[in-house]
């Protein structure tokens, strides 16, 4: 089945400061997902985003299909920002998909205040 | 629109015992999937349903998980003689696939422990 990577898997900064979360995946997609998970467990949608750039407030996000990565972007980072993002592709199996998301093992980010 | 609901939140449960999880997806949505999530992991795929058909089945989900979406509406997730390796959160998202867009949307999961 196809991989999907994560990196880096654990990031620490101070409030105010900018980060990049990478995912790769080892095999074209359809579909590409961004979730933020809180303390609580509920995944929170961030962007669906199969290819292009998108923006929403201090966050973005751009996927390269081609070159099989997507990288999600956090500007003035908050304190309410914390908790795993995790980043969840579809396949299509021989023309055909059923939607299940395949997901990476998540970035952990703490910001501190 | 009130989002994917689950019930219970928490559920603690003794080792042998059956245990029923509920999945409302959002209304106007077909699709419903099952994952389930260990600590320090990402979520894995379980099952999935498209109305009340039972399309897909991950190897993940043994002969003790049985699941079911009788009218297509709300799901049950059935986990027979627990194990203490089933301890997990289980996650039910629903979708609507319209054309190539298929955003799937999370409920707040149930956490299972089973002592």
């Amino acid at each position: 089945g196809i991989q999907v990577e994560q990196s880096p898997p654990d990031l620490i900064l101070q409030e105010g400061a900018n980060s990049t979360l990478r995912c790769n995946f080892s095999d074209s997609v359809n579909n590409l997902q961004w979730f933020h998970q809180n303390p609580w467990g509920q995944l929170i949608n961030l962007f669906y985003i199969p290819s292009g750039t998108k923006q929403n407030g201090r966050l973005s996000a751009t996927t390269v299909a081609t070159e099989r990565y997507s990288l999600l972007y956090i500007s003035s980072s908050q304190t309410t920002d914390s908790g795993v993002y995790f980043c969840a592709v579809e396949r299509y199996a021989g023309g055909t998909s059923y939607g299940k998301l395949t997901f990476g093992q998540g970035t952990i980010l703490t910001v501190h205040p | 629109d009130t989002g994917v609901s689950q019930d219970p939140r928490h559920k603690i449960t003794k080792r042998g015992q059956n245990v029923t999880f509920r999945c409302d997806p959002i209304s106007e949505h077909n699709r419903l999937y099952w994952y389930r999530q260990t600590l320090g992991q990402g979520p894995e795929f379980l099952t999935y349903f498209q109305n009340e058909a039972q399309l897909e089945k991950s190897r993940l989900l043994s002969d003790r998980f049985s699941a079911e979406r009788p009218k297509g509406s709300f799901s049950t997730l059935e986990i027979q003689r627990t194990e203490q390796g089933d301890s997990a959160m289980y996650l039910c998202a629903s979708s609507a696939r319209q054309g190539m867009r298929n955003e799937q949307y999370f409920g707040p999961g149930t956490r299972l422990t089973v002592t």
